[in-house]
């Protein structure tokens, strides 16, 4: 199955913007979603298709894709998002697979 | 408001079979075109897609757990179910059951909605 990389951390000072990469093979046919996972609790979807929020997430977040990359950025970060993100997809085999997480961390 | 819950045994010994129920409230299985998938997230790990189980019955699970995972569907309870057989210490998790939703025309697949999670420790 196709692997998706992310970067494994990054660090951003509050209330500036921060972009958080996946990159993959798969990512050239097929949308990412993105997920956001506080210590202790289940993953919340953020980002899904081609940039489009579930009710409720903020409009700070925001989706764009380019070729084999694809990238989550979160315009003037709150401490609230300080947390684990994933990316995930599916490839051409028909296996949705999850990024390897990416650890934000608000200074 | 859809609501999920997994259950299950928390300790499982090597060897046997890991099983799990995912409890699905406010919306019937049986009159949805939704498909429920299963991931997992060792201790202090990333998480790890499963098994999806398609509202017209289909399954697909991922390589490395094919020849192990068994996911269905039971709408007289209005839940899913996932057996994981001959499990090892690899097997220990938090196991989450989530509302697949595949947008096949969009080419978007995503995970709208997640159960709390189960923790499952394999040990003898």
């Amino acid at each position: 199955s196709s692997e998706l990389t992310q970067d494994p951390a990054v660090s951003v000072a509050l209330g500036q913007t921060v972009r958080i990469t996946c990159q993959g093979d798969s990512l050239r046919v097929y949308y990412a979603s993105w997920y956001q996972q506080k210590p202790g609790q289940a993953p919340i979807l953020v980002i899904y298709g081609k940039n489009n929020r579930p009710s409720g997430i903020p409009d700070r977040f925001s989706g764009s894709n380019s070729g084999n990359t694809t990238s989550l950025t979160i315009a003037g970060t709150q401490a609230e998002d300080e947390a684990d993100y994933y990316c995930n997809s599916r490839d051409s085999s028909g296996n949705h697979v999850f990024g390897s997480g990416t650890k934000v961390t608000v200074l | 408001q859809l609501q999920l819950q997994e259950s299950g045994p928390g300790l499982v010994k090597p060897s046997e079979t890991l099983s799990l129920t995912c409890a699905v409230s406010g919306d019937s299985i049986s009159s949805s075109t939704s498909s429920w998938g299963w991931i997992r997230q060792p201790p202090g790990k990333g998480l790890e897609w499963i098994g999806t189980i398609y509202y017209s019955g289909g399954t697909y699970y991922t390589p490395s757990l094919k020849s192990r995972v068994t996911t269905s569907v039971d709408t007289s309870k209005n839940q899913v179910s996932l057996k994981v057989r001959s499990v090892t210490a690899a097997d220990t998790a938090v196991y989450y059951c989530a509302r697949h939703v595949w947008d096949v025309l969009g080419f978007s697949y995503y995970f709208d909605l997640w159960g709390q999670g189960t923790l499952v420790t394999v040990s003898s």
